[in-house]
């Protein structure tokens, strides 16, 4: 069936580039998302990416995509302690499901 | 705009009994969806509700239900509460449905069963 993976954690110095990566299975997907979920909260719709696109830059956050490889990663640049959180990729399924496909999450932590 | 509330934050429960939680859409939002999330096993999809219509639904046994009213608010009830039970469950809202990815997540309620 259709999965999605991602690291479980990432360590990045604050100041530095976090890059978290996901791969995924379904070569059909339309779109694919990145969502952050902070401590104690709900999950936060960040960016997201058409799967006909390679690139999407939003302030400090890049989104890039390999379709050949099935590929996406989520770069933030400047980290700073308010990214602290987990950061889900999730892809919707291009099948005519009517739900999204989600990873594990990633949580990034922050060294000072 | 007002957000996704659910009800109640946190709630304890002992095994064997049930629990009813509850979701209020963001206003015009049609879709509700309900996760279960657990530190082993991710965010898990329970199912999702358009138009009050169960229109998909996730690999959880007949213990999970739910149903979504006329005004788009809905609940979710799980019986026979197991100690693996014990979970962030999470609503989300959107428009026209999970398939289109703009989710709008509850801050969650959290269910612990002794």
């Amino acid at each position: 069936g259709e999965d999605v993976e991602q690291s479980l954690f990432l360590s990045v110095r604050e100041g530095d580039s976090s890059v978290i990566n996901c791969t995924y299975t379904d070569s059909s997907s339309t779109y694919l998302y990145w969502y952050k979920q902070e401590p104690g909260a709900g999950l936060q719709l960040l960016t997201y990416i058409f799967s006909n696109m390679d690139m999407k830059q939003d302030q400090r956050l890049t989104v890039l995509l390999n379709k050949k490889d099935k590929h996406l990663s989520l770069r933030i640049a400047d980290t700073q302690t308010g990214d602290s959180a987990i950061y889900f990729c999730a892809e919707s399924g291009g099948s005519g499901n009517y739900q999204l496909i989600w990873g594990a999450g990633t949580k990034l932590i922050i060294k000072p | 705009k007002a957000g996704v509330t659910q009800t109640p934050r946190y709630l304890i429960k002992t095994r064997g009994q049930q629990v009813t939680l509850s979701c209020s859409p963001i206003s015009g939002h049609r879709s509700v969806s309900w996760y279960q999330q657990t530190p082993g096993q991710g965010l898990q999809f329970l199912f999702e509700y358009f138009s009050e219509t169960q229109r998909n639904k996730g690999n959880f046994p007949g213990r999970f239900s739910g149903r979504q009213f006329s005004n788009s608010r809905s609940e979710m009830n799980v019986s026979t509460l197991e100690l693996g039970d014990s979970a962030l469950y999470l609503c989300a809202s959107s428009f026209s449905g999970t398939n289109t990815g703009e989710l709008f997540f509850g801050e969650g309620s959290r269910l612990t069963v002794l």
